[in-house]
């Protein structure tokens, strides 16, 4: 039931370089978010959509962009990539509303070296 | 700052027994609630909403006190297949597409043979 998918699922990357994650999405949800995850501090949101070309920062936003072209896919870009960088960073979809819980994808664990 | 609280563990408990843990949360206003669980490097995924008035799912139920702001998780005959980090989730959400979550750290739960 794979309604969110994310790409690559690996990468190592290295210090300075540019890097695009992908989240591409079969459900025509309104709201997708990107966050990572690390160690101690549980998942932080980095940006989030609410429709296309529709964004916003989260609590973590330094050193990321994002953008929404469709509203199957949500692009995150890291600009220049740091060693603090290095995470699990997961995709979420939602329909909106206050019962809606998130339906998160199968992760992108980045390393920068 | 919104904050949601939870003891991390782990918690180890055996086959068959019965398990609870808490969450408490520091926004008053807070609207909604959720428990998500988490297997190792895998993505969280929504194990239960949480209403006012407590709800059930199988062996798993879930309570809201909103007058001390805790949630409540209990598992019942544990299985070996319920060791999971769980997640307390919270929406602060009040409108305008603004994002609201608020996830917990997670508490590890280990049920040993």
């Amino acid at each position: 039931d794979a309604g969110i998918t994310q790409s690559p699922r690996h990468k190592v990357t290295e210090t300075g370089t540019p890097v695009t994650l992908r989240c591409h999405q079969t459900e025509n949800h309104r709201y997708m978010y990107w966050y990572r995850q690390d160690p101690g501090h549980g998942l932080r949101l980095i940006h989030y959509s609410y429709g296309v070309k529709d964004t916003d920062k989260g609590e973590v936003s330094d050193g990321y962009s994002v953008s929404r072209s469709k509203t199957e896919d949500f692009l995150l870009t890291l600009e220049s990539a740091t060693s603090s960088q290095t995470s699990v960073y997961f995709c979420a979809i939602s329909e909106g509303g206050l019962m809606q819980g998130y339906t998160f994808g199968s992760g992108t664990r980045l390393t920068v070296v | 700052r919104k904050e949601v609280e939870q003891d991390p563990g782990p918690f180890n408990v055996p086959e068959g027994a019965t398990v609870a843990f808490n969450c408490t949360y520091s926004n008053s206003a807070s609207q909604s609630f959720f428990w998500y669980r988490q297997d190792c490097r895998k993505e969280p995924k929504l194990l239960m909403s949480v209403y006012s008035s407590g709800n059930e799912d199988g062996r798993f139920t879930a309570q809201l006190n909103r007058a001390s702001q805790y949630i409540s998780l209990l598992i019942r005959d544990s299985k070996l297949s319920d060791s999971a980090t769980y997640l307390c989730v919270v929406n602060d959400y009040s409108g305008g597409g603004a994002d609201g979550l608020t996830f917990g750290k997670g508490t590890h739960l280990i049920i040993q043979p």
